[in-house]
């Protein structure tokens, strides 16, 4: 079975533009959450939706959103970039979003904002 | 609020040395920890979890006990592995189990 995708695998931006990010979860897994990795640091929390409702939310700016769709896949949109947005946003899912489901990852999304 | 902390790294090994990575959690109640691994280049793959205090979590090699007496989830290894060189990080979920927190991770390197 396919694991968690994301595209693209890099992407290069500059200051001011908007990206999107997209993630495929694995089969049957209803839940996805987003995460930021700056370089030398654990993942921080961004989102989790879980059958297109968002459930949770990180502390970034409104300047991130993200939206599910029906067939379970994700997009996350990050607005008016900055340099400090520079880092590998990593994509997971599990079945239903408890606390003792495991996360599968994502291989990650390099975004570089120059 | 909840938090995680794990030893400062890098760590460097000679294959077949013992490892230990320390972490401690600040949590309320019991939560689920789980420590994740990530190789160079790659995202987080699941190494080993435990749902309940006291439980021993293993896989690979790797073990950790839930010790709720002193909020702890060390990763230990008998002998590593130059296949072992990666990232590992601590984490335990929040926000009603929606989210992971995770630590700042720790540099395992290991040489021949």
């Amino acid at each position: 079975d396919a694991g968690v995708t994301q595209s693209p695998t890099h992407l290069i931006k500059t200051r001011g533009q908007h990206v999107t990010l997209r993630c495929s979860p694995i089969s049957g897994h209803k839940s996805v959450s987003w995460y930021q990795q700056v370089l030398g640091q654990g993942p921080q929390f961004i989102f989790q939706y879980y059958e297109k409702e968002e459930r949770g939310r990180g502390n970034f700016p409104d300047r991130f959103s993200a939206r599910q769709f029906p067939n379970y896949s994700s997009e996350l949109n990050v607005n008016a970039l900055l340099l400090g947005d520079s880092a590998l946003y990593l994509c997971a899912s599990n079945l239903a979003g408890g606390q003792t489901d495991t996360q599968y990852f994502g291989p990650g999304t390099r975004l570089t904002v120059l | 609020g909840d938090s995680v902390t794990q030893m400062e790294g890098p760590v460097t090994l000679s294959e077949e040395a013992f490892l230990t990575i320390n972490c401690t959690y600040t949590a309320t109640g019991y939560p689920s920890l789980f420590w994740y691994v990530q190789y160079p280049g790659e995202g987080l793959q699941l190494l080993l979890k435990a749902t309940k205090a006291d439980d021993k979590g293993s896989n690979k090699g790797f073990e950790a006990t839930y010790r709720k007496e002193t909020t702890s989830f060390h990763l230990e290894k008998g002998s590593v592995q130059v296949s072992d060189s990666a990232v590992y990080f601590c984490a335990l979920p929040y926000q009603a189990g929606t989210a992971l927190i995770f630590g700042k991770g720790t540099t395992l390197s290991v040489s021949s």
